[in-house]
């Protein structure tokens, strides 16, 4: 069973600082890995999804990568803004459960400090 | 504007009281979804479709019905509600493909059950 983990669970930054949020899982056999975003109050924003064939995808000042054989993948912000504040999930749809199946991350809750 | 619109956004309501939390979205897509958000247990699905008249539980399906009679809209029943059942829940959709698509999610329903 799909499982995906996120680490840290909060994380707090001085703006202008270049950042990394990590997420891991255990069935490397997936058809994407996605990012989002979970403003207070509101639902998810697909941020950036890597096909299980890329390596990485850029959007912006957002930069994801996937490494399948360790199970891993980042997402790098530059330059981070208070704006960028938010909760950050991941998610990972396994091969055999279908390609919209997401299995989802506890996410990391980012702060920007101005 | 292409969303997924849920409704009520919030609710408060007794033990026991019928409800139903509606959801349609305007992009013709194929794949619905609902999940719930509850702390420290992250995101996880309760019901998903794959097209009109085509339904099947997610992980956590006990004590909700939906139907999709029609392509735009996935209803999620609570016929007999339960404490255990307050949290946030919303809806998602994204078009069917082999390789996965972002899902598009709306802005959640805060369910208090007492």
């Amino acid at each position: 069973k799909q499982e995906v983990t996120q680490i840290p669970a909060a994380l707090s930054v001085p703006e202008g600082e270049n950042l990394v949020l990590n997420c891991s899982f255990t069935d490397s056999a997936i058809y994407n890995l996605q990012w989002f975003r979970q403003d207070p109050g509101k639902g998810l924003t697909s941020l950036l999804l890597i096909q299980s064939s890329q390596r990485e995808q850029t959007s912006g000042r957002l930069n994801a990568s996937l490494d399948k054989s360790s199970g891993r993948s980042t997402l790098y912000i530059a330059a981070s803004q208070p704006g960028d504040s938010a909760t950050y999930l991941c998610a990972a749809p396994p091969r055999l459960q279908g390609a919209q199946k997401l299995v989802f991350g506890q996410g990391t809750r980012l702060t920007i400090n101005p | 504007e292409a969303q997924v619109t849920q409704n009520p956004r919030y609710l408060i309501t007794v033990t026991g009281k019928k409800l139903t939390v509606t959801c349609s979205q305007n992009m013709n897509h194929e794949y619905m979804s609902w999940y719930r958000q509850d702390p420290g247990l992250g995101l996880r699905q309760i019901y998903y479709s794959m097209n009109v008249e085509v339904t099947d539980k997610g992980d956590v399906p006990e004590g909700y019905k939906v139907s999709r009679k029609e392509k735009r809209n996935f209803p999620l029943i609570l016929e007999s509600p339960s404490p255990n059942q307050t949290s946030l829940y919303f809806c998602a959709s994204s078009p069917i493909t082999g390789i996965g698509q972002p899902q598009h999610f709306g802005d959640g329903t805060r369910l208090s059950i007492l």
